[in-house]
């Protein structure tokens, strides 16, 4: 069974600062998905990583892949306020389902 | 513009109540998905389906049932027999990526 974790689940930061999110997963899988949810909202897509090694970057954040150690980073760079939301990973399981981590809760201060 | 719409956004269910949340969507997405989400938590896989007319349980299927009778619609039924209703059901669909509905909050009064 597929497992998914992230660490840490609460992180609470000053803008300026760089910080990383880890997810881990337990089997082998091909994509891993990262997505910001602000509160009460749906889902918005940041990142889709689909090979060892891969680098995704955009703006403040940057997402890499490690398949072999089956972990995923997510790194926050000189953090602003509007970067505040929770952070999923998810993992692809078999032809088309997701598993999810329990989500990081990152709160920036100025 | 193409996307996942859902409704209601709030839903409100009595005691022994059967209640059905709508999704459809416009992208042409073979896969449809629902998901489940408490408070402080990830997302659960509820249903899912690949193609019409076919749909297989995820995780937390208890309580739930779909149907997929047009490739655009994956309606989900929470009944009686689900007895901790409340929570964010988020829909979605997919070819390749993902994409997600808005989403409905349902509550048990």
């Amino acid at each position: 069974e597929l497992k998914v974790e992230q660490n840490p689940l609460f992180l609470s930061m000053q803008e300026g600062k760089n910080y990383t999110i880890y997810c881990n997963y337990s089997t082998t899988s091909d994509r891993l998905y990262w997505y910001r949810q602000d509160p009460g909202k749906s889902l918005e897509s940041l990142f889709v990583l689909l090979s060892n090694g891969a680098v995704k970057q955009e703006g403040r954040l940057m997402a890499s892949l490690d398949t072999k150690a089956r972990l995923s980073t997510l790194h926050i760079t000189a953090a602003v306020h509007d970067l505040s939301a929770t952070y999923f990973c998810a993992v692809g399981q078999g032809a088309q389902k997701l598993v999810f981590g329990q989500g990081t809760r990152l709160t920036i201060n100025p | 513009d193409g996307g996942i719409t859902q409704s209601p956004k709030y839903l409100f269910r009595k005691e022994g109540q059967n209640v059905t949340l709508s999704c459809e969507q416009n992208l042409n997405h073979d896969a449809m998905y629902w998901y489940r989400q408490d408070p402080g938590q990830g997302l659960r896989l509820i249903y899912y389906s690949q193609i019409v007319n076919d749909f297989q349980k995820g995780d937390i299927a208890e309580g739930y049932s779909v149907s997929r009778e047009k490739k655009e619609s994956f309606p989900l039924t929470v009944t009686s027999a689900q007895k901790n209703p409340t929570a964010f059901y988020l829909c979605a669909s997919s070819r390749g990526g993902y994409t997600f509905g808005s989403g409905t909050r349902l509550t048990v009064v």
